[in-house]
C-alpha cells in the first residue's frame, strides 16, 4: 500500500529564506506527483505536477523535484514571503485516478 | 475560466439524517473524484467517477455513495450521518486520467 510521508511536519523562517519542503513514497510505481497548498479551513491550490518521466518542473519561485527510483520529492520556495504561510501537501497517483496524499507541512513565513 | 464548484459551503446536520453534497467540475472535465479531510486521518480518497462511471473507490463504509451525471456534475451522499463523518469534504476533477487535478473550496459537513 501506498505512503506518503512529509518531513517536517512545520517549519517556522523569516521571511525571505530559501526553504526545501519533502515528500518520501513507499511505492516508486507512481503515474505523477503533484504540489498543492492549502489555507486554513480552503480547498486546495495546485502548484506543480511532475509526471514521472521528469525530474523537476518550476513555476515563479517554486521547483518541485522527483526522484522516482528512491521514492523523493521536494519543493523549493526560494525568497520566502508571509504569503507563502500555508500547509504545503504532496499527492501521488498510482496509476488509477486517485490522489494519495502525504500529511503535510504548515509552513510559517515571520514577517 | 471557472473553477471548480462545490456547493453547499457549509452544512450542519443531526445523527441519522442524510446529506447530499454537489461538485460542478472544471468546464470540459471528465473525471471527478471525492475525498474526506479530517484532522486525525487527513485526507482521504472516496471515490472517482468518469462519464457517469464510478472507476474507483477508496475505503469507506457502503454509506457514502456518489454519482455523476451527463454534464459531468457529480454529487455524493451520506447516509445514516455519524458524528465521525463530521469533516470536510473535497472534490477535484481533472481533465484526463493522471492529469493535473484542481480542487474546489470544499464543504465543511458537521455532524450534531
Amino acid at each position: 500500500k501506498q505512503e506518503v510521508t512529509q518531513i517536517p511536519a512545520a517549519l517556522s523562517v523569516p521571511e525571505g529564506e530559501n526553504l526545501v519542503l519533502n515528500c518520501s513514497f513507499t511505492d516508486s510505481a507512481i503515474y505523477n506527483l503533484q504540489w498543492f497548498r492549502q489555507d486554513p479551513g480552503k480547498g486546495l491550490t495546485s502548484l506543480l505536477l511532475i509526471q514521472s518521466s521528469q525530474r523537476e518542473q518550476t513555476s515563479g519561485r517554486l521547483n518541485a523535484s522527483l526522484d522516482k527510483s528512491s521514492g523523493r520529492s521536494t519543493l523549493y520556495i526560494a525568497a520566502s514571503q508571509p504569503g507563502d504561510s500555508a500547509t504545503y501537501l504532496c499527492a501521488v497517483v498510482p496509476g488509477a485516478n486517485n490522489l494519495f496524499f502525504g500529511t503535510g507541512t504548515r509552513l510559517t513565513v515571520i514577517p | 475560466k471557472a473553477g471548480v464548484t462545490q456547493t453547499p459551503r457549509y452544512l450542519i446536520k443531526t445523527r441519522g439524517q442524510q446529506v447530499t453534497l454537489s461538485c460542478s467540475p472544471i468546464s470540459g472535465h471528465r473525471s471527478v473524484s471525492w475525498y474526506q479531510q479530517t484532522p486525525g486521518q487527513g485526507l482521504q480518497f472516496l471515490f472517482e467517477y468518469f462519464s457517469e462511471t464510478q472507476r474507483n473507490k477508496g475505503n469507506f463504509p457502503g454509506r457514502f455513495s456518489g454519482r455523476q451525471f451527463s454534464n459531468s456534475r457529480s454529487e455524493m451522499n451520506v447516509s445514516t450521518l455519524e458524528l465521525g463523518d463530521s469533516a470536510l469534504y473535497l472534490c477535484a476533477s481533472s481533465l484526463v486520467e493522471g492529469a493535473e487535478a484542481f480542487f474546489g473550496q470544499g464543504t465543511r459537513l458537521t455532524v450534531v
